[in-house]
């Protein structure tokens, strides 16, 4: 069964500090993808990357960033330069393919990271 | 091009009660799941639907049932409400066979 682990309940950072979220996961499949996902206050779930098992690049947009290694079945998120407007809960999660016929994938999500960036 | 919508926004509801969340998916998807995000939780998958049928379903009793109409809107029904119902129900729409999903807002439901 697919399982995703945030360690992190909760983080409290100073404006401009950088801090690395962790998210740590569990699947037999090998083929798969990881998401980050961001829940502000109103509640909406606000996409922000998604990586397939076979591509291990790290990737940057802006002052995100993103670690990806499968050794460690891990894909932490960066923010670099933290701003109050990342407060938010953060979330990791996984998906497998729909092997059960036609339809989406489901994702499996972990209990989310709290980030607050004080001023 | 509206994204998800849910509706309603609130509701609240007593115990043993049945209640019908809905959701009208993104222009051009066909696909809807449904999740429950309990307080400080993550969401949990609770079914899918495609061509009007549930395709997959996460561990979630037969009170919680859903439905998938022509145009792909969904409803979610909860029979026999439980205090532990009390969550935000979420929707995603996508495409079938995608994985990117896209949520709306949420529903809050208060189980009293």
């Amino acid at each position: 069964a697919q399982k995703v682990t945030q360690a992190q309940t909760e983080i409290s950072v100073v404006e401009k500090e950088d801090v690395t979220l962790d998210c740590v996961y569990e699947t037999r499949d090998t083929t798969y993808y990881l998401f980050w996902y961001k829940q502000p206050p109103s509640g909406e779930l606000v996409f922000l990357i998604r990586r397939n098992s076979f591509d291990e690049q790290n990737e940057i947009s802006g002052r995100y960033s993103w670690n990806f290694q499968k050794s460690t079945s891990s894909f932490n998120f960066t923010i670099t330069a933290s701003q109050v407007v990342d407060s938010a809960v953060y979330f990791c999660a996984l998906s497998e393919p729909a092997y059960s016929g036609a339809g989406s994938y489901q994702l499996t999500f972990g209990k989310g990271t709290k980030l607050s960036v004080i001023p | 091009d509206a994204g998800v919508t849910q509706s309603p926004t609130h509701l609240i509801k007593t115990r043993g009660q049945q209640v019908t969340l809905r959701c009208s998916p993104k222009s051009g998807h066909d696909t809807v799941s449904w999740y429950q995000q309990a307080l400080g939780q993550g969401p949990q998958f609770i079914f899918q639907y495609y061509e009007e049928e549930e395709r997959q379903r996460g561990n979630f009793p037969d009170r919680f049932s859903g439905h998938q109409f022509p145009n792909y809107s969904s409803e979610l029904n909860v029979n026999a409400l439980l205090l532990g119902d009390s969550a935000l129900y979420l929707c995603a729409s996508s495409l079938a066979l995608s994985n990117e999903q896209f949520f709306g807002p949420g529903t809050r439901l208060t189980v009293l």
